[in-house]
């Protein structure tokens, strides 16, 4: 498909343990972005990369979380220490320079 | 920090009426977009407006990105059961895309046939 792919699509992990989440953008698109929804809510920004660089990683909540893109394509958003407070859907979003957001399917994080 | 509120929380309509849904911010957005989330999906993606005062059409849907810049509204013609979700506006606080969007709350829309 075209489309923005995200794995896994669920993750079930204890207090405590480490977690990887990745993004395949849409090919082409420069722009790659990481969102947090919880349940009931919008989606909330955590970091944007344009190519190989975080642009803006204000939306990080703490050090526990990190992200990567090291050849400007595929992301990896990392969470280290993870808390029951961090179980929410993941959602990635790619787009062109000046261009609407497309998002993928997310990850569904459910930290027990 | 740059909140939108979305107006209403939820609706329960008619198959066939028509609903609308607005969204207001504290602050001037360059650029709305309208989401539709289903159950288990990302958001995918209706109207995006550029332009102070522009009205879009896509299909029943029509949105329009208010002059002051810190409003949208959202219009869904002749509804139909498929038409079931959530809706977010997101803006963006500079011109086009390449920024980071914030979201309302979402409205979540229950047709009944």
């Amino acid at each position: 498909g075209a489309g923005v792919s995200q794995t896994p699509s669920n993750k079930v992990t204890e207090k405590g343990k480490y977690v990887e989440l990745r993004c395949d953008p849409i090919s082409g698109h420069t722009a790659l972005y990481w969102y947090r929804q919880s349940l009931g809510q919008g989606p909330e920004f955590l970091i944007y990369f344009q190519g190989t660089g975080a642009a803006d990683d204000s939306g990080l909540p703490n050090d526990r979380f990190f992200a990567v893109r090291p050849e400007g394509s595929v992301s990896t958003l990392k969470i280290q220490r993870t808390e029951r407070g961090d179980s929410a859907v993941y959602l990635c979003a790619s787009s062109f320079i000046q261009g609407p957001l497309y998002f993928g399917p997310g990850t569904r994080l459910l930290v027990l | 920090g740059q909140q939108l509120n979305q107006s209403p929380q939820s609706m329960f309509i008619q198959e066939g009426e028509d609903v609308s849904m607005n969204c207001t911010s504290s602050s001037i957005f360059n650029t709305w977009l309208w989401y539709k989330q289903d159950p288990g999906e990302g958001p995918v993606l209706l109207i995006a407006l550029y332009k102070a005062g522009e009205l879009t059409s896509n299909g029943r849907l029509t949105a329009q990105f208010g002059i002051t810049r810190k409003d949208s509204f959202l219009n869904i013609s002749a509804s139909i059961p498929s038409d079931v979700g959530i809706y977010f506006c997101a803006g963006q606080p500079t011109q086009g895309g390449s920024e980071k969007l914030v979201f309302g709350k979402g409205m979540k829309l229950t047709v009944n046939p």
